[in-house]
């Protein structure tokens, strides 16, 4: 079992739709949580944290952890075609590192 | 505007090379990371540093070398142990053990 699962995608919605990113971790010590955006070609950019169960807002995204069930999912409303891209997941369980998912590839039709 | 800097953009090693990708941050973060990344998947890390003068193997760091004599600083040596190089190399900062990271734009090393 891999230590963060992410859903293996592609993902793919219409323009204005919510898209639904998923991920799931192993490690029950984890602290941290964070969702990246990496466009085609280009390096990674954090989008989201979030340190606490519930939900976090920001904008378009929100962010959701559940620690009991050791899964973090990020939603993104009314979806652009500019979100077309590969979000990570990565989780902090600690020493400092963060460990990430493969990667699930949303793509956004106009 | 702080951020990070990697260099060069684009690497090329021939075999039984050693090679150097540098890192530089103007952050004042504390730590500093390296990741591979190769072709449609996630981030494997190759070695981090929490402060100056120390650091620690990742879970690749078969081939690789790293030092950390300046806190703006985290070189990267690829050498010849290293038998699939070519990969997209990324450098990353946080400012705290649990925070998330700033990436450099990358290196893309090609063995020819």
């Amino acid at each position: 079992q891999k230590e963060v699962e992410q859903n293996s995608g592609p993902l793919s919605v219409p323009e204005g739709a919510i898209a639904s990113l998923n991920c799931t971790y192993s490690d029950r010590g984890s602290q941290s949580f964070f969702w990246y955006r990496q466009y085609s070609g280009k390096s990674p950019e954090l989008i989201m944290s979030i340190y606490s169960n519930g939900d976090k807002e920001d904008g378009r995204f929100t962010a959701q952890l559940n620690k009991a069930s050791q899964y973090v999912s990020l939603l993104i409303r009314d979806s652009q075609p500019s979100d077309s891209a590969t979000y990570l997941c990565a989780v902090n369980a600690g020493a400092g590192k963060s460990t990430f998912g493969d990667g699930t590839t949303l793509t956004v039709k106009p | 505007d702080g951020g990070i800097t990697q260099s060069p953009k684009y690497l090329f090693r021939k075999e039984g090379q050693n090679v150097t990708l540098s890192c530089e941050q103007n952050l004042n973060h504390d730590a500093m990371y390296w990741y591979r990344q190769d072709p449609g998947q996630g981030l494997r890390l190759i070695y981090y540093s929490q402060i100056v003068n120390d650091f620690q193997k990742g879970d690749i760091a078969e081939g690789y070398s790293v030092s950390r004599e300046k806190k703006e600083s985290f070189p990267l040596t690829v050498t010849s142990a290293q038998k699939n190089p070519t990969a997209f190399y990324l450098c990353a900062s946080s400012a705290g053990p649990y925070g998330g990271y700033t990436f450099g734009s990358g290196t893309r090393l090609t063995v020819v």
